[in-house]
């Protein structure tokens, strides 16, 4: 099945430092998702994209739509503590139905106070 | 404005024993997503349903594993004589319409003893 290659694997970082990650699939995406996950939760929606090239902000986040729509990346500016937890990639590739999504396995993001 | 209801929280059974997971969509939302989660990976999705419709079950173990999602009432996720590597977080997703956002309920852990 289609895969999602997420990297990096997880992140080390002293609050008040940028974060950048990325997403990237062999198959081509109509939508880009990024979604956050805190221990024991669900994942919460942070951005979606729907357009390639898109260019879109949530506060701090800020995520792009590959031109190519195989890729996508998330910049966190100015991290605070409490945006430590799991950062995924998601989204339905063009050939699946509905909004059945497929996930990268997830950036892991500890934030040093 | 209630979100995704999964219950419940956390669930142990004894191998052998059913797993019977509910999940109440957002109100109004008639698309259901099931997907599992293993300790340090990604969301996998496992089925896709409509009211009273499986629409896409191509995750889903073919044996021991059932959704259903009825006209009134949850979704349910049934998992027959549950085994060790069953244990997992399996969350349930709503979306208004295809291809539209998908939001995730809490979870339900599920340890197999």
């Amino acid at each position: 099945g289609q895969q999602l290659n997420q990297s990096p694997q997880s992140m080390f970082i002293q609050e008040g430092e940028d974060v950048s990650m990325n997403c990237t699939s062999s198959s081509i995406f109509n939508t880009w998702l990024w979604y956050k996950q805190d221990p024991g939760e669900g994942p919460v929606l942070l951005i979606a994209l729907y357009k390639a090239g898109e260019l879109t902000s949530n506060g701090r986040l800020t995520a792009q739509f590959g031109t190519t729509r195989k890729d996508s990346f998330l910049n966190i500016s100015a991290s605070i503590p409490s945006d430590v937890g799991i950062y995924f990639c998601a989204g339905p590739p063009w050939e699946t139905s509905g909004s059945r999504l497929t996930f990268g396995e997830g950036t892991q993001l500890t934030v040093n106070p | 404005n209630a979100g995704v209801m999964q219950n419940p929280r956390h669930l142990v059974r004894r191998r052998g024993q059913e797993a019977r997971l509910r999940c109440s969509p957002v109100k109004g939302h008639s698309h259901v997503y099931w997907y599992r989660q293993l300790p340090e990976e990604g969301l996998k999705f496992m089925v896709y349903l409509q009211k009273e419709n499986i629409i896409d079950e191509s995750g889903m173990p073919k044996e021991r594993f059932s959704a259903e999602f009825p006209k009134e009432g949850p979704s349910i996720l049934r998992i027959q004589q549950v085994v060790r590597g069953d244990s997992a977080a399996y969350f349930c997703a709503s979306s208004q319409a295809t291809n539209t956002e998908a939001f995730f309920g809490q979870g339900t852990r599920l340890t197999v003893v």
